[in-house]
């Protein structure tokens, strides 16, 4: 049971680039959400998503789109990469909507420069 | 709105010695959840406890324990004998809400560090 899987683990960016950060849950969670981590900020929302073809936006969604076509997948598209956008990335899963914890991902440590 | 306020960034203390990291949370909601999780060096972060705001039942977990306080809004978290092992940062997070999303709501984390 691999549990939430998050590629790729390092990433480096040159400004105004776009990528796709990869991730994929094996649980049949409805839940999946993407957080970013910055020092002294703990971890903010970015997008979420309640089951697949729904997503919304979280507490920092500029810069960031989201689709969820499939249950497993929950892919984060940098559309034009910013140096304010190096952060560790985390994504999570989780069975119902705020019941249970939610399962990590390894994270993603993203530099754009 | 939502919040969680982890007013220690850093706590440095001695192997064996007890610590206490606090957590205090601001939600208007009746139904609510709280979490700690732990993040070691390596980076991944690991669930610890899940609380609802109808249980007020301290727990216990080997070394660790929990004090929920819906009175104070504040769900501590209290590591007894440290071990280096335990150096992590460690997060406290919020769930629920009338709209139900699942969002959690970190705060800002305390790095713990513990020393032989």
């Amino acid at each position: 049971n691999a549990g939430v899987t998050q590629t790729p683990k390092f990433q480096v960016l040159k400004t105004g680039q776009s990528m796709t950060l990869q991730c994929a849950q094996d649980m049949n969670h409805e839940y999946m959400s993407w957080y970013r981590q910055d020092p002294g900020m703990g971890l903010r929302l970015i997008h979420y998503s309640v089951g697949a073809g729904i997503t919304d936006q979280g507490e920092v969604p500029n810069g960031y789109n989201v689709s969820r076509s499939t249950t497993e997948d929950f892919p984060l598209r940098l559309l034009s990469a910013a140096p304010s956008q190096t952060s560790v990335y985390f994504c999570a899963s989780s069975y119902s909507r705020a019941a249970y914890e939610a399962f990590f991902g390894q994270g993603t440590r993203l530099t754009v420069v | 709105a939502q919040k969680v306020t982890q007013a220690q960034t850093e706590i440095s203390v001695v192997e064996k010695e007890d610590v206490t990291l606090d957590c205090v949370y601001e939600t208007r909601d009746t139904t609510y959840y709280l979490f700690w999780y732990k993040q070691p060096p390596s980076g991944e972060l690991v669930f610890l406890i899940r609380r609802n705001s109808f249980d007020e039942q301290n727990e216990i977990s080997g070394r660790y324990s929990w004090n929920f306080q819906k009175s104070t809004s504040s769900f501590n978290f209290t590591i007894t004998a440290s071990q280096v092992v335990d150096s992590a940062v460690y997060f406290c997070a919020l769930s629920g809400g009338s709209s139900n999303t699942g969002k959690l709501i970190f705060g800002q984390g305390t790095t713990l560090q513990v020393k032989p």
